[in-house]
């Protein structure tokens, strides 16, 4: 079974700052998606950004970046010039990469609320 | 596009109802829907998977009686909550993803439900 651990339950930050919100999962799979989602205060999930575990190569979503380090089972999240409206709860998830409808299952951490003050 | 509906959005209900909660894909056919239930401040479980024109994936622990869950179009699937007790009370919340363009899951705005 896969887990998914955010260490960080609360964090806050400046409006215009950078956050890095960690996570880090535990799995015997080779191939899997990692994904962060963001919950607002109106409770509706948004997919922030979503990695491949083959691609060595760290995603991008504008302001959105993740450090991706499979060795270490490590998928942190950045956000740069940090915006009222990131606002949110944060959740990393674990997905397997195997075909079949009941195989795109997520896993998800606990969460982080992440704060960003004017 | 990849838009995911829920109706109602809240509900109350008196103890020893039952309630049903839809989840629609508003622009595209999902063959597979998940359900999932979210506690205050605390994270989404997984409670089952819904299969279009089959019966349900229950995670361990989920009482499928009591949760039933039916997926009879590429476009809805219902959460019957019966009997439902203070203890079901809850934020439900379903998701589905696009056959063919990725494992992304696209999530409802969710439904309240409060049993009194």
């Amino acid at each position: 079974a896969q887990t998914v651990t955010q260490s960080q339950p609360e964090m806050s930050v400046q409006e215009a700052e950078t956050v890095t919100l960690s996570c880090t999962y535990d799995t015997s799979e080779n191939n899997y998606y990692l994904f962060w989602y963001k919950q607002p205060p109106s409770r509706q999930m948004i997919l922030v950004i979503r990695q491949e575990a083959y691609k060595q190569q760290n995603a991008t979503e504008n302001r959105f970046s993740v450090n991706f380090q499979k060795a270490a089972k490590s998928f942190s999240l950045k956000i740069s010039d940090s915006q009222l409206g990131d606002t949110a709860m944060y959740f990393c998830a674990f997905m397997k990469h195997n075909s079949g409808g009941s195989n795109y299952k997520l896993t998800f951490g606990k969460g982080t609320l992440l704060t960003v003050n004017p | 596009g990849a838009v995911v509906s829920q109706h109602p959005s809240w509900v109350i209900c008196k103890s020893g109802t039952s309630v049903k909660i839809e989840c629609r894909s508003l622009d595209f056919q999902a063959t597979t829907m998940f359900w999932y239930r979210q506690f205050p401040k605390q994270s989404l479980m997984l409670m089952a998977t819904s299969n279009e024109g089959s019966k349900a994936t229950y995670e361990q622990g989920v009482e499928k009686d009591k949760f039933l869950i039916n997926h009879a179009s590429l476009t809805l699937s219902t959460l019957t909550v019966t009997s439902a007790h203070p203890e079901d009370s809850s934020f439900y919340i379903c998701s589905a993803r696009v056959p063919g363009q990725g494992p992304e899951q696209y999530f409802g705005p969710g439904t309240r439900l409060t049993v009194t």
